[in-house]
């Protein structure tokens, strides 16, 4: 059974520009979250999604959205990249409630701002 | 809501020491409690997890126990290895349904 996919690996953007990163769960598994892990930090939730609506938000400014889609998929979209927006961005997804359950990680998207 | 404290790192031990990653919790009722490993240049995965007090959860060699009494969920290992080198997260679920992850301990073991 395939895990969490993530794309793309790398990237690197210019201050200014916006940027969409890609997340496939788990089969089955309807939430999504998103973290940012920046250098020297622990992880920092961003958003929850499940069952296509947005659950939750982490304390970030509007300018990091997201959606997700009928097969559960999602998309993290950051408009007007800041240097400090460089950071490896994780997704998980869990099947469930997460009070009794594991979050299953991607590998992650290292994003570079110049 | 719910959160961890996590002990302050990085950790340096030979290989073959002891190994103690302490956590302690503040939380809402007895949700799970989770230990994640993230490996260099990977994400997060699942070491152990522990579902209710008293439960100890263990894998390669690690071990955790949900300690109610002194909310405390502490990660050990008997004989570290230079492949368990890595950052380790204390972890549970919060409110909102999202998961709090502790800081990070970052341990490298030297042969």
């Amino acid at each position: 059974e395939a895990g969490v996919t993530q794309s793309p690996t790398h990237l690197i953007k210019t201050r200014g520009q916006q940027v969409t990163l890609r997340c496939s769960p788990i089969s089955g598994h309807t939430s999504v979250y998103w973290y940012q892990q920046a250098l020297g930090l622990g992880l920092q939730f961003l958003l929850w999604y499940d069952e296509g609506e947005e659950r939750n938000r982490g304390n970030f400014p509007p300018r990091f959205s997201g959606r997700q889609f009928p097969n559960y998929s999602s998309e993290l979209n950051v408009n007007a990249l800041e240097l400090e927006d460089s950071a490896l961005y994780l997704c998980a997804s869990i099947l469930g409630v997460a009070e009794n359950t594991e979050a299953f990680f991607g590998q992650g998207t290292r994003l570079t701002v110049v | 809501g719910n959160s961890v404290t996590q002990m302050e790192g990085p950790v340096t031990l030979s290989e073959e020491a002891f190994l103690t990653i302490n956590c302690t919790y503040t939380a809402t009722g007895y949700p799970s409690l989770f230990w994640y490993v993230q490996y260099p240049g990977e994400g997060l995965q699942l070491l152990l997890k522990a579902t209710k007090a008293d439960d100890k959860g263990s894998n390669k060699g690690f071990e955790a126990t949900y300690r109610k009494e002194t909310t405390s969920f502490h990660l050990e290992k008997g004989s570290v290895q230079v492949s368990d080198s890595a950052v380790y997260f204390c972890a549970l679920p919060n409110t909102g349904n999202q998961f709090y992850f502790g800081t990070g301990t970052s341990l490298t073991v030297i042969p």
